[in-house]
């Protein structure tokens, strides 16, 4: 099975910061990675897919980037809206795996 | 608009069964692949399993294989997670989600179910 690690595993950061989440694939998986947010109590919400597409509805200040086995996610200006819990999925194979999660929290 | 909703959790004692619903509505549910995701309290995202849009294809993780059957009926516009011998560790919110035609990712999830195992 292929095992995602993410780092952090919690971020601390303030409203305007530039903030950056790293997944590491245990193989190749191409470009088939996913992000999502998630909030407590939520349904967790698709940002990127493709590794570098952004989901229709979603704000431009988050980005994307990678392949193979090192992927990025980037918020270019963290509001308030974003504090959340973040993991990246991948879908190379039909049995998906997610890393652990980062949460970014209010510095 | 796209709508996923969970229904069929609840306490069940350890070794009991559960039979657990999606009710898909705003899309064509027979074109689409559909999961079954948990999170545990307080913990991460565990994928659980597969189907195709047929249901001809079906997958699972290893720790719910010989233990959970997935299925769909396709005219009902229905999913389901039918869970047997059920233990303390599959305590958890399960959520179905569509798999993205274009993306490939869960571009839609319902709100979950909560599934609670203990006696």
């Amino acid at each position: 099975d292929i095992q995602m690690t993410q780092s952090p595993s919690t971020l601390s950061a303030s409203v305007g910061d530039r903030v950056t989440i790293t997944c590491r694939a245990s193989q190749s998986i191409s470009s088939w990675l996913a992000w999502y947010q998630q909030k407590p109590g939520k349904a967790p919400k698709l940002l990127i897919y493709k590794a570098s597409s952004l989901e229709s509805g979603v704000p431009s200040r988050f980005s994307g980037s990678g392949s193979g086995t090192e992927f990025t996610l980037t918020i270019s200006s963290l509001q308030p809206d974003d504090f959340a819990t973040y993991y990246c999925q991948q879908y190379n194979s039909y049995l998906w795996t997610f890393g652990q999660g980062t949460k970014v929290e209010i510095k | 608009e796209v709508q996923l909703v969970e229904s069929g959790g609840g306490l069940v004692q350890p070794g009991g069964s559960l039979r657990l619903s999606c009710a898909a509505s705003g899309f064509t549910f027979s074109s689409y692949e559909m999961n079954w995701v948990r999170q545990a309290p307080g913990k991460g995202l565990e994928w659980v399993s597969y189907i195709s849009s047929s249901g001809s294809t079906i997958y699972y993780a290893d720790s719910v294989k010989g233990r959970f059957t997935i299925s769909r009926d396709n005219a009902k516009n229905s999913l389901y997670l039918q869970m047997n011998s059920l233990r303390a560790e599959d305590t958890a919110v399960y959520y179905c989600a569509r798999v993205s035609v274009s993306a490939g990712g869960g571009d839609y999830w319902g709100q979950g179910t909560l599934v609670t195992v203990s006696s």
